[in-house]
């Protein structure tokens, strides 16, 4: 069985900071793990995903994540956030079996002026 | 290409009234799947279908039921709305098992029970 944990429910920054989301699994078989984000009212969207090989995985707006398997870990960071970050941010692992994802609780990111 | 739609977008229904969600896709993907989110709770997997006629229950399946009539359509059906099925219905969608397979979102459907 997997199970994700998302260690932080809220993450207030401002514009420009650094940010980083936390994200730990478990997980008795082989690992896939996304990160989505969900913008308000809207559904979710893929973010990022880690399937295999390079640990660290980029999006297309300058989020990273990094597979720790000893840390059974996935966090995902920011450099800089944009106002435009704000949103719920989900972590998932994929079980084995027909695609199911097991979701974390989800972080809601806030950036500020 | 419209992806994923679901209908209708908000919904408010009495105690032991019964309701469909509609979910319709036009990518001709074989997977679908119904999520509820719940504030602070993440997504749960109500139910999922790996193609027509073929359905089986997730982790909270308990006062829903699912049909997979054709490819393009998988309806959720409350039968007997509770207060605890207040929640954001999610539908999604997948090509295949495969893990370079993406799932892909609606906008959700947004229902009280009250």
């Amino acid at each position: 069985a997997q199970s994700v944990t998302q260690l932080d429910s809220q993450v207030p920054v401002f514009e420009e900071a650094p940010v980083e989301l936390r994200c730990n699994y478990s997980s008795s078989v082989s690992v896939y793990l996304f990160w989505y984000v969900q913008y308000p009212n809207q559904g979710l969207q893929l973010l990022l995903k880690y399937l295999s090989g390079s640990t660290l995985v980029e999006s297309i707006n300058g989020f990273e994540a990094e597979f720790n398997k000893s840390q059974t870990s996935f966090h995902l960071r920011k450099p800089s956030v944009h106002i435009s970050d704000t949103a719920e941010y989900f972590c998932a692992v994929e079980g084995t079996s027909y695609g199911k994802l097991t979701f974390g609780q989800g972080t809601i990111l806030t950036v500020h002026p | 290409n419209a992806g994923v739609t679901q209908t209708p977008k908000f919904r408010i229904l009495k105690i032991g009234q019964s309701m469909t969600l509609q979910c319709t896709q036009d990518m001709n993907h074989n997977y679908m799947y119904w999520y509820r989110q719940d504030p602070g709770m993440g997504l749960k997997l109500i139910y999922y279908s790996v193609g027509a006629g073929i359905t089986d229950k997730g982790e909270v399946p308990n006062g829903y039921n699912v049909s997979r009539s054709t490819t393009e359509d998988f309806p959720l059906r409350l039968e007997l709305a509770a207060p605890s099925q207040t929640s954001v219905y999610f539908c999604a969608t997948r090509r295949g098992a495969r893990h370079t397979d993406t799932q892909y979102f609606g906008p959700g459907t947004r229902l009280t029970v009250l």
